[in-house]
């Protein structure tokens, strides 16, 4: 069984500036894989980055990067230049074997003007 | 990637009534879900749709409250049967396009409110 905790409910950022949200998870399997999603309030699940586990280089994509650290079973992701259309709900999940997908709670992004 | 979507986007129900849910992707993909989140909730995984068969069903959630359909490789529905205020939720699928890959694409999801 794969777990995943968001510990942080809700976030708050300045516009153009950097923040951090914080990804916990436990899993018994060897090969996994980790996902971020943000959910805009239009309800879209948009996929915003992966990482496959077996990679020791950290994904980016563009300003989104993350920050894996496989024996601590954590998984950031860094929002650099925030911009007001990254205010969102934003999910960390993981995935392996049967490939669904276990989610954690979310954390509640705000980006402030 | 795969492009999905879902039709009713929302609707309102009487108690006791059932709606069905389309779910469409642009292309062929080898696996679909559906998903409940409940305000303000997560994601929680109602059911696996198998093409050409039974779908596969999380705890907590059973075949004759939410029949699932699959009649091949784009399409699938989800029906939820003898509603009640409780199943106000929305509900979405998903898909992974392909084998070897984990990332699921979603549809926009369906909102449904039961009175």
């Amino acid at each position: 069984a794969q777990t995943v905790t968001q510990s942080q409910p809700e976030m708050s950022v300045q516009e153009a500036e950097t923040v951090t949200l914080s990804c916990t998870y436990d899993t018994s399997e060897s090969n996994y894989y980790l996902f971020w999603y943000k959910q805009p309030p239009s309800r879209q699940m948009i996929l915003v980055i992966r990482q496959e586990a077996y990679k020791q280089q950290n994904a980016t994509e563009n300003r989104f990067s993350v920050n894996f650290q496989k024996a601590a079973k954590s998984f950031s992701l860094k929002i650099s230049d925030s911009q007001l259309g990254d205010t969102a709900m934003y999910f960390c999940a993981s995935g392996a074997g049967s490939y669904q997908l276990t989610f954690g709670k979310g954390t509640k992004l705000s980006v402030i003007p | 990637s795969a492009v999905i979507s879902q039709k009713p986007s929302r609707d309102i129900c009487q108690r006791g009534t059932s709606l069905t849910i389309q779910c469409q992707v642009d292309s062929q993909v080898t696996m679909m879900f559906w998903y409940r989140q409940q305000p303000g909730q997560s994601l929680t995984l109602i059911a696996t749709a198998n093409q050409g068969s039974e779908a596969t069903y999380e705890s907590g959630f059973v075949i004759d409250k939410f029949p699932i359909s699959r009649p091949n490789l784009t399409f699938s529905t989800l029906t939820v049967s003898n509603m009640s205020p409780e199943d106000s939720s929305i509900y979405l699928c998903s898909a992974i396009p392909g084998t070897g890959a984990y990332e699921q694409y979603f549809g926009p999801g369906t909102r449904l409110t039961v009175t």
